[in-house]
């Protein structure tokens, strides 16, 4: 059974640095054809992706938001680390982390969220 | 950047009832269309994937179909489980998009 659980702050401040991790069980992120993603809701709004990483470690970024967004991953934690930098009371949103199964795969399985706010 | 529009933003039915929300895209980008269902404080779970094919566990009362650039999720014989957000969402281009969401309220 594949389960994934995203961890991280729940507070950061205006302008500083959002990291979140993503911890994969069941599957290894090396597994050819697996991708993952980060997604965002603010509350009471739709979803919007920003991030995907691949088992070849290639990786794709929101357009908009590109200049402060990184995707990485530690394989030998089965983990995907998300950070996205000068954060800013907009961007108080659930950040969910999804897997898909190749290229052009939908989100089959996801993560609980996290809620982040962002405040001084 | 594809847009994904769906119509309407908020239905609401009796259960029974048969259901239909549509997105539609502003670009070409094949089928890799799929559906989503988000019920309140729950992370999204899919429905169907690549416009029309079915997923496993999913209740055979969730289609889906594809006409052109309009996209249609459908719930024959709606139940009160159903009460959920719907997103469309669109991994045949990148960035990856989703649509607003449409709201199905149970009367």
């Amino acid at each position: 059974q594949v389960t994934v659980r995203e961890s991280g702050p729940a507070l950061v401040k205006p302008t500083q640095t959002l990291t979140l991790t993503c911890t994969f069980s069941g599957v290894s992120l090396s597994t050819s054809g697996m991708c993952v993603s980060w997604i965002r809701q603010p509350p009471g709004k739709a979803l919007e992706w920003l991030a995907r990483i691949d088992w070849d470690d290639d990786k794709y970024y929101n357009t908009s938001l590109k200049t402060r967004l990184t995707i990485s991953k530690d394989t030998s934690k089965n983990q995907v680390v998300f950070t996205m930098t000068n954060m800013d009371p907009v961007d108080t949103a659930t950040y969910y982390c999804a897997r898909a199964i190749g290229t052009n795969g939908p989100f089959d399985i996801w993560g609980q969220g996290t809620m982040v706010t962002v405040s001084s | 950047e594809i847009v994904l529009t769906q119509f309407p933003d908020f239905q609401s039915v009796t259960p029974k009832e048969k259901v239909t929300i549509t997105c539609r895209a502003s670009q070409s980008f094949g089928s890799s269309l799929h559906w989503y269902q988000q019920k309140p404080d729950q992370s999204p779970k899919l429905l169907i994937k690549d416009a029309s094919q079915s997923i496993s566990g999913v209740p055979s009362r969730f289609s889906g179909s594809r006409s052109g650039a309009d996209f249609t999720l459908t719930i024959n014989s709606l139940g009160a489980e159903d009460a959920a957000v719907y997103y469309c969402h669109q991994t045949g281009s990148l960035p990856y998009t989703f649509g607003q969401g449409t709201k199905l309220e149970i009367k």
